[in-house]
């Protein structure tokens, strides 16, 4: 069946780069695009940006200077990247298929020294 | 960029109440509306995709209506399991919106 999950630090300090891996089982990653999706308590839910199943990228604005998203799809993997932590940051962190239909588990990130 | 006004933020109902939800978009978003139920410390789940398509494995009380820049959400009949927070999402075109939410109780 269709799986995903996040893997992920827990803390990082302020300035840092975050790093989490999605890994997908059941279905194609280049067959389907990859999501990301935060949610903090300030803001809620917001819309990172996608990795499509051609391998390019569309990024939210509010994150482009600082993220990056990438994949390895011999290890059905897709990566997060974001540099320069903020405290704002802090949040839950989920990797999500195509049409917003299944969501892994999420990472809780925590930004604080 | 399209904003998602969702309301209710606060909802408290009886089982068996019929119990409607409201996104409006900033501008038209078309039918690319879903709408999501998500428990406390969970991962959201689909409940309907392109404004009133039901998920498969959600219960028919669900329904979802709207197009354009008005959406909702319907629980026909509530279910105790039904106490949620419900969010709406536009994928009309990027960068998406999420609603804020609709903290759903049962009175």
């Amino acid at each position: 069946q269709v799986q995903l999950k996040e893997t992920g630090p827990g803390l990082v300090q302020p300035t840092q780069t975050l790093s989490i891996t999605c890994t997908v089982s059941g279905f194609s990653l280049t067959s389907h695009y990859i999501q990301w999706v935060r949610q903090s308590p300030g803001k809620g839910l917001e819309w990172m940006g996608f990795i499509r199943s051609g391998g390019s990228t569309e990024y939210n604005s509010e994150f482009k200077s600082r993220l990056s998203i990438s994949r390895d799809t011999s290890k059905n993997q897709v990566f997060l990247k974001m540099n320069s932590l903020k405290t704002e940051d802090t949040g839950v962190y989920y990797c999500v298929r195509t049409s917003f239909d299944y969501w892994g588990q999420g990472v809780m990130v925590t930004v604080s020294s | 960029d399209i904003q998602m006004t969702q309301s209710p933020s606060f909802l408290s109902a009886s089982v068996g109440d019929r119990v409607t939800i409201n996104c409006k978009a900033s501008q038209n978003i078309n039918r690319y509306l879903n709408w999501y139920q998500q428990e406390l410390g969970e991962a959201p789940t689909l409940l309907i995709y392109n404004a009133n398509s039901v998920q498969t494995g959600i219960p028919s009380r669900f329904s979802g209506s709207g197009s354009g820049t008005d959406f909702t959400l319907t629980i026909s009949s509530l279910q105790p399991e039904d106490v949620a927070t419900y969010f709406c999402l536009h994928h009309n075109s990027w960068p998406y919106t999420f609603g804020a939410g609709t903290k759903l109780e049962l009175k």
